[in-house]
């Protein structure tokens, strides 16, 4: 069985620029989570995506979007960077949209300069 | 509303002596509650979860919580720290974020293992 994957681990980018960072999820889970984990806090909710649609979002500006292939690897595109946009980005998934264990990526770490 | 408070930020103890991680929970039905555990520059793990089965929870790494109901708490323990239990622990619960239902993430306690 194989885990959650990222990519990439690390990037930096210029503020203005725009990112996409990558999710493969665990083989059978149908449902990805997106997290932005500030340094020194706790992970915040980006939005989630269930079968190829969004279902259910953070308080986050619309720059954050994202898409979930039938595969249900799902991707994050963030336009416009900002400083503040420095983070962690965790990618999660599971076998459903609620409720349900979520397993983790080990997470992409970006820098906005 | 589902809320979640983990109700130190902080928790320092020795090695081989035992750990309590607080967290106390806010929900209108019966909750789905976790643990996860995240090493400095890690994603995070899932230690253990509750799901309306055993109150005992048994998780990974010596770890176990109760979930007592009538005092609305999920604690996590373990009785002998070692060294590579120093991470920050997060206490989740299964809720609301509008009309989904969400894992809602508590603060965090950054538990510290002394030699």
């Amino acid at each position: 069985e194989t885990g959650v994957t990222q990519s990439p681990t690390h990037l930096i980018k210029t503020r203005g620029q725009q990112v996409t960072l990558r999710c493969s999820s665990q083989s059978g889970h149908n449902t990805v989570s997106w997290y932005q984990q500030a340094l020194g806090q706790g992970p915040q909710f980006i939005f989630q995506y269930y079968r190829e649609e969004e279902n259910g979002r953070g308080n986050f500006p619309p720059r954050f979007s994202g898409l979930q292939f039938p595969n249900y690897s799902s991707e994050l595109n963030v336009n416009a960077l900002e400083l503040d946009d420095s983070a962690l980005y965790l990618c999660a998934s599971s076998t459903g949209t609620g409720g349900y264990e979520q397993y983790f990526g080990p997470g992409t770490r970006l820098t906005v300069t | 509303a589902q809320s979640v408070t983990q109700l130190d930020s902080h928790v320092s103890v020795s090695e081989g002596t035992p750990v309590l991680l607080r967290c106390n929970y806010s929900s209108s039905y019966s909750p789905s509650l976790f643990w996860y555990v995240q090493h400095p520059n890690k994603g995070l793990q899932l230690l253990l979860k509750y799901t309306s089965a055993a109150t005992l929870v048994k998780g990974i790494n010596g770890f176990e919580a109760e979930f007592k109901k009538s005092e609305t708490s999920f604690h996590l323990t373990k009785p002998s720290a070692h060294m590579s239990d120093a991470a920050e622990y997060f206490c989740v619960v299964s809720g609301y974020a509008g009309n989904n239902r969400k894992l809602i993430w508590g603060l965090g306690t950054s538990l510290a293992v002394n030699p």
